[in-house]
């Protein structure tokens, strides 16, 4: 029984490319949440997914990251034209209704250079 | 703004001895109450959930919760040097479309062999 997937777990981009993160909930799984963590700093909620829908994004930055679930295929957090600040652990967490409990995937490492 | 506090420690205590982990909320909505334990470069792991007042007892660990003092505690009996670790206690807001948690930064326990 494979918990949540992420890939890839450790990503390194320059300055102005894209990151694109992906996750795979555990099975049975429909309801998908992104996380950044910081060096030194708490998790913080970025946005919550169902499957074709986003239902909850007030933790996004308003440019340059955007997020989907498509009906097909893993939930994918994508950045834009990153900057350094975007240097974090990126968590993806799923839950099987969105009352239940949140289990974590292991993580995408960001680096930029 | 919602908050979570917790003491940053680091909590030291003796191998055997009783660990205990304070966490306070700042928003009486709040209505779901998580601990996970997250080793340095890993992925948070849920530990511990508590939905009602009072305690909760899994194995070593008990959650204790009072909402009328907007305070939720972990304790960790006969504790071992693999818990050392850093506990992070999580609060879940319900309604409104989103089930998000919100962390506070986290407790470091080092338990001293």
């Amino acid at each position: 029984n494979a918990g949540v997937m992420q890939n890839p777990r450790h990503l390194v981009r320059r300055r102005g490319q894209e990151a694109r993160l992906r996750c795979s909930p555990m099975k049975g799984h429909s309801h998908v949440y992104w996380y950044r963590q910081l060096p030194e700093e708490g998790l913080k909620f970025m946005v919550y997914l169902q499957k074709e829908n986003i239902i909850d994004e007030s933790g996004m930055p308003k440019e340059r990251f955007s997020a989907e679930f498509p009906k097909e295929g893993p939930s994918i957090l994508r950045i834009q034209q990153v900057v350094r600040g975007d240097s974090a652990a990126y968590f993806c967490a799923s839950s099987p209704k969105e009352a239940d409990e949140q289990f974590f995937g292991p993580g995408t490492r960001l680096t930029v250079l | 703004q919602k908050e979570v506090e917790q003491n940053s420690g680091p909590l030291s205590v003796p191998e055997g001895a009783i660990a205990s982990l304070n966490c306070t909320y700042s928003d009486r909505g709040s209505q779901s109450f998580f601990w996970y334990r997250q080793y340095s470069g890993k992925s948070p792991e849920l530990i511990m959930f508590i939905y009602s007042n009072g305690d909760k007892e899994d194995g070593r660990f008990t959650a204790q919760l009072n909402k009328a003092s907007q305070y939720v505690s972990l304790l960790i009996r006969d504790s071992q040097p693999s818990d050392s670790a850093t506990y992070l206690c999580a609060v879940k807001v319900s309604g409104a479309g989103s089930y998000q948690l919100t962390f506070g930064k986290g407790t470091k326990l080092s338990v001293i062999p």
